[in-house]
């Protein structure tokens, strides 16, 4: 079974740029959650998605910030317009319920330069 | 708001035990998870106690006092694989039913032969 795959694994993008990450939840996951850890800080949540609808999205730092999960399947996380701060490691995680554990992404790591 | 306290750095030689601990400060707590990272590699579940005491899989034990808010991971027989981050993470109540998993910084563990 395949597990929770991120895209792209690395970006490197200009500030003021647009980037958008991408994430494939594990088949028929319903709880998708994006993270994201900065300068080696502790992982810190931006969302959560329960199917297509976002269930806590107390997380999100500002309305640079985007994250859709159209038909309830994958994810994608717009960072528009990028700043530096916005550098970090992005993990998506997904998990069965609300009361089973979380599966992670390898990450995207993003740079803004 | 939730906040978490683990030291960040721990360093042990191979075959010795060492108990990472963490202290976390949130309402609505539900439980206790700890994640394990390589560099660069994907959070990975190693553990979680939703009531107090100790459970044991293998090499690794994880603790909690839900009076204390006071958890520990244990490690024995300490291999140089085991030289990675480790994350606790608490899982509580947000918005309604979402059970939102916040993590600590990390104690990044250095296995010396």
């Amino acid at each position: 079974e395949a597990g929770v795959t991120q895209f792209p694994s690395h970006s490197v993008i200009e500030k003021g740029q647009t980037v958008t990450l991408r994430c494939d939840p594990i088949s028929g996951h319903d709880n998708l959650y994006w993270y994201r850890r900065v300068m080696g800080k502790e992982i810190k949540f931006l969302l959560h998605f329960v199917k297509e609808s976002k269930q806590d999205e107390s997380g999100m730092p500002n309305n640079r910030f985007l994250a859709e999960r159209t038909g309830g399947t994958y994810s994608t996380l717009k960072v528009q317009p990028a700043e530096l701060e916005d550098s970090g490691v992005y993990f998506c995680a997904s998990s069965q319920t609300m009361n089973t554990e979380a599966f992670f992404g390898q990450g995207t790591r993003l740079t803004v330069v | 708001g939730q906040s978490l306290e683990q030291p960040s750095e721990v360093t042990a030689v191979e075959g010795a035990i060492v108990q990472i601990n963490c202290t976390y400060q949130t309402s609505g707590f539900y439980g206790l998870s700890w994640y394990q990272q390589h560099d660069g590699g994907a959070p990975t579940f190693l553990s979680y106690n939703a009531l107090d005491g100790l459970e044991e899989t293998g090499r690794f034990s994880s603790f909690l006092s839900r009076s204390d808010s006071y958890g520990y991971l244990l490690l024995q027989e300490l291999q140089m694989k085991d030289s990675a981050s480790y994350f606790c993470a608490v899982r509580f109540f947000s918005s309604g039913s979402a059970r939102q998993l916040t993590f600590g910084s990390g104690t990044q563990l250095t296995v010396l032969p």
